[in-house]
C-alpha cells in the first residue's frame, strides 16, 4: 500500500535561514509526489511536483524539493525562509499510472513556524 | 488548471441536522475527490466521485452517512447527516485533469462545526 510520512510535526527555523520539510514515502511502482501548502482557513495550495526527470524540482515561492530513489525521500527545501512561509505542508504521493483516477495519499502534515 | 467554488466555507451545525456542501469546477472534470481534515490532521478520503455513476467509498465510509451527488462533470455535492461532534472537519473537494500526472486542484474547503 502507498503511504507518505512527516516524521517531524513542527520545524522551527529564524528569517533568512534555509529550511527544510521532511518526506519520505512508500510506493510499489514509481511514484508521483506533491507539496502542497496550507495557510489557515484557507484551503491546499499546489507548490511543486516530481514525475521524472531532474531529481531537484523547483516550484511555486521559491521553493524546491529533492527526489532521491534510493532513500525514498521528497525533501521541501527553501534557501531562505520568510515569516510568510509560515503554514501547514503536506507531502503527498500518488503511485504512477498511465491514467488519471486515483486520488492522493497525504502525509500527516508539518507545520512551518518561521520567526523574525 | 481548475479553478473550484466550494460552499459554504463554514458553518455551525446542530446535532442530528444534514449539510450539503457543493462544489462547482470551472471545467469539466472525470474524477471529483471528497476529503475530511479534522481538527490537527492530515487529509483522509472520504470518496471517489464519477459522474453518471455511484461514489465509491473509503473503509470507515458509508453512503448512508456521506451521501454524494454528481449529477454533471462540473458539479457536486457532499452531505455529512446527522450531524454529532465528531464531524466537525474540514471538508475539501478536489479534481483531478484527465492525466495522472498533474496535481489536484482543491477547493478552498468547509469548515464544519456540530453543535
Amino acid at each position: 500500500a502507498q503511504s507518505v510520512a512527516q516524521p517531524e510535526d513542527q520545524v522551527n527555523v529564524a528569517e533568512g535561514n534555509p529550511l527544510t520539510v521532511k518526506c519520505t514515502y512508500s510506493v510499489s511502482g514509481n511514484p508521483y509526489l506533491f507539496w502542497y501548502v496550507q495557510y489557515p482557513n484557507r484551503g491546499l495550495q499546489f507548490l511543486l511536483k516530481y514525475i521524472t526527470g531532474d531529481n531537484l524540482v523547483k516550484g511555486s515561492y521559491g521553493f524546491e524539493a529533492e527526489f532521491n530513489k534510493s532513500q525514498t525521500s521528497f525533501h521541501l527545501k527553501k534557501p531562505s525562509a520568510l515569516v510568510s512561509d509560515s503554514a501547514l505542508y503536506f507531502c503527498a504521493v500518488r503511485e504512477k499510472y498511465n491514467q488519471a483516477g486515483t486520488a492522493l495519499i497525504f502525509g500527516k502534515g508539518t507545520t512551518l513556524s518561521v520567526s523574525s | 488548471s481548475a479553478v473550484i467554488s466550494q460552499k459554504p466555507s463554514r458553518d455551525i451545525c446542530q446535532r442530528g441536522t444534514s449539510l450539503t456542501i457543493q462544489c462547482q469546477v470551472d471545467s469539466q472534470v472525470t474524477m471529483m475527490f471528497w476529503y475530511r481534515q479534522q481538527p490537527g490532521q492530515s487529509l483522509t478520503l472520504i470518496a471517489t466521485a464519477n459522474q453518471g455513476s455511484e461514489a465509491t467509498y473509503e473503509s470507515g465510509f458509508v453512503i448512508d452517512k456521506f451521501p454524494i451527488s454528481r449529477p454533471n462533470l462540473t458539479f457536486s455535492t457532499l452531505t455529512v447527516s446527522n450531524l454529532s461532534p465528531e464531524d466537525s472537519s474540514i471538508y475539501l473537494c478536489s479534481v483531478e485533469m484527465e492525466r495522472g500526472d498533474t496535481e489536484a486542484f482543491f477547493g478552498q474547503g468547509t469548515r464544519l462545526t456540530v453543535v
